[in-house]
């Protein structure tokens, strides 16, 4: 039963223009999520993340959108540049007394290519 | 300086054998965690120790036991390997549980295991 999910097993896009990855969580007890960015042979790295009592949040080039009645999260990256290349993790943590609580719940992550 | 550092990054071993997957943080974080990348590429938890105290211990084979001598390692030993738990073992910490605002997990390299 995953309760993360990101749909799309891969992205590309073009060096320049608007990467938008998808995320998609089932358990409304979640409220707070991340983003992590994964390289080769590398840990995963913290991005980005949202607080539920938000809808928004913005990092430079990064941005994320919390919709919390569609459970639906996404990450946008504009201008996309090859150096973010990478996998993205979609990640949920839960508020105090859930089953999920004191661990990140990730999804099985999207591959992004961005080409010059 | 790596922040958090496990060994080795891969390991090869036949089914049956025993072997350990060692991690440190020198972060000064309380809490530590393992995570397996499965072949679906999620990422799962297994166990999360705070302050050497076990606090998350998913449905985990008891083939995989965690040691925390201290706060800044966490040991992964694993028992009789059989060829399922062939997967790439991450390990992370925290300040607090769950990583909340400014406190987000960091991941270690990862450990690549292949038991054959």
């Amino acid at each position: 039963d995953q309760q993360v999910k990101q749909n799309s097993p891969s992205l590309s896009v073009q060096e320049g223009r608007i990467s938008i990855l998808n995320c998609d969580y089932t358990n409304s007890m979640f409220d707070y999520f991340l983003w992590y960015k994964k390289y080769p042979a590398e840990g995963p790295t913290f991005l980005i993340s949202i607080s539920s009592i938000k809808d928004k949040n913005e990092d430079g080039r990064f941005t994320v959108f919390l919709n919390k009645s569609a459970k639906h999260l996404s990450l946008h990256i504009v201008p996309s540049q090859p150096g973010d290349s990478a996998v993205y993790f979609c990640a949920a943590s839960e508020s105090a007394g859930g089953t999920s609580y004191g661990k990140l719940t990730f999804g099985q992550g999207t591959i992004l290519t961005v080409h010059p | 300086d790596t922040a958090v550092s496990q060994t080795p990054k891969y390991l090869v071993t036949q089914m049956g054998n025993d072997k350990s997957i060692k991690c440190e943080q020198n972060l000064g974080h309380d809490t530590m965690y393992w995570y397996k990348q499965d072949s679906k590429k999620f990422l799962k938890i297994m166990f999360s120790y705070n302050n050497k105290e076990l606090i998350i211990n998913e449905t985990v084979p008891n083939r995989f036991s965690p040691k925390s001598p201290d706060k800044a390692h966490l040991n992964l030993h694993i028992n009789s390997l059989e060829l399922g738990d062939s997967a790439v073992y991450f390990c992370a910490s925290s300040q607090e549980a769950p990583p909340r605002r400014n406190t987000e997990a960091f991941f270690g390299q990862g450990t690549r295991l292949t038991v054959v």
